[in-house]
């Protein structure tokens, strides 16, 4: 069945990079996600990428995708206390007769200043 | 709160209880979805919505009911609550059936 993989913890201490790492199982995924969930808060969507590209760059965020592997991953450059948040990574997967969305389990980003 | 408001903000209930949360967007869009988040677990969906008066089961909709009779509206029904149902429900709306913007959440104990 599909799933999707993400690394529970990741810590780094302000001003790094941080490099979170999901793995999907799914290959016809359309469409991947990355959401913010800070405290209390709801899922902020921070960034997708369509299945055909390899790369997607916005502002700090980097978006890596390799379908072969079926490996994405989110890169923050210049990581901030306010980053410190657990992060989602999500696949759309369309078949015949209707379409899913599938969560990881999130990954949680601790920032030391 | 990306166009998507919840109500309400936090419940406690006993069990055998009912109770019916509210979601509303203010985007127009078709497609609305109500998830449920436990620790440790991705969101699991349990009804989404592909547009006024149309309502379809997701992954966990057993103990669960919903309607949409406007489309800025999805409400999410527990006829009898049990602990189990203890969790951060979520609302989200999307235009297609792709990006999805989520409301802050419901959060729901059943004592």
């Amino acid at each position: 069945g599909e799933d999707v993989e993400q690394s529970l913890f990741l810590s780094v201490r302000e001003g790094d990079s941080s490099v979170i790492n999901c793995t999907y199982t799914d290959s016809s995924s359309t469409y991947l996600y990355w959401y913010k969930q800070e405290p209390g808060a709801g899922l902020q969507l921070l960034t997708y990428i369509f299945s055909n590209m390899d790369m997607k760059q916005d502002q700090r965020l980097t978006v890596l995708l390799n379908k072969k592997d079926k490996h994405l991953s989110l890169r923050i450059a210049d990581t901030q206390t306010g980053d410190s948040a657990i992060y989602f990574c999500a696949e759309s997967i369309r078949y015949t007769g209707g379409f899913k969305t599938i969560f990881g389990a999130g990954t949680r980003l601790f920032v030391k200043a | 709160n990306a166009g998507v408001t919840q109500t309400p903000k936090f419940r406690v209930l006993k069990t055998g209880q009912s109770m019916t949360l509210l979601c509303a967007q203010d985007m127009n869009h078709e497609y609305m979805y109500w998830y449920r988040q436990d620790p440790g677990m991705g969101l699991r969906l349990i009804h989404y919505s592909v547009g006024e008066g149309t309502t379809a089961k997701g992954e966990v909709p057993d103990g669960y009911n919903v309607s949409r009779l406007k489309k800025q509206n999805f409400l999410l029904g527990l006829e009898s609550a049990a602990p189990s149902q203890t969790s951060v429900y979520f609302c989200a709306r999307s235009y297609s059936w792709e990006t999805q913007y989520f409301g802050p959440g419901t959060r729901l104990l059943v004592l």
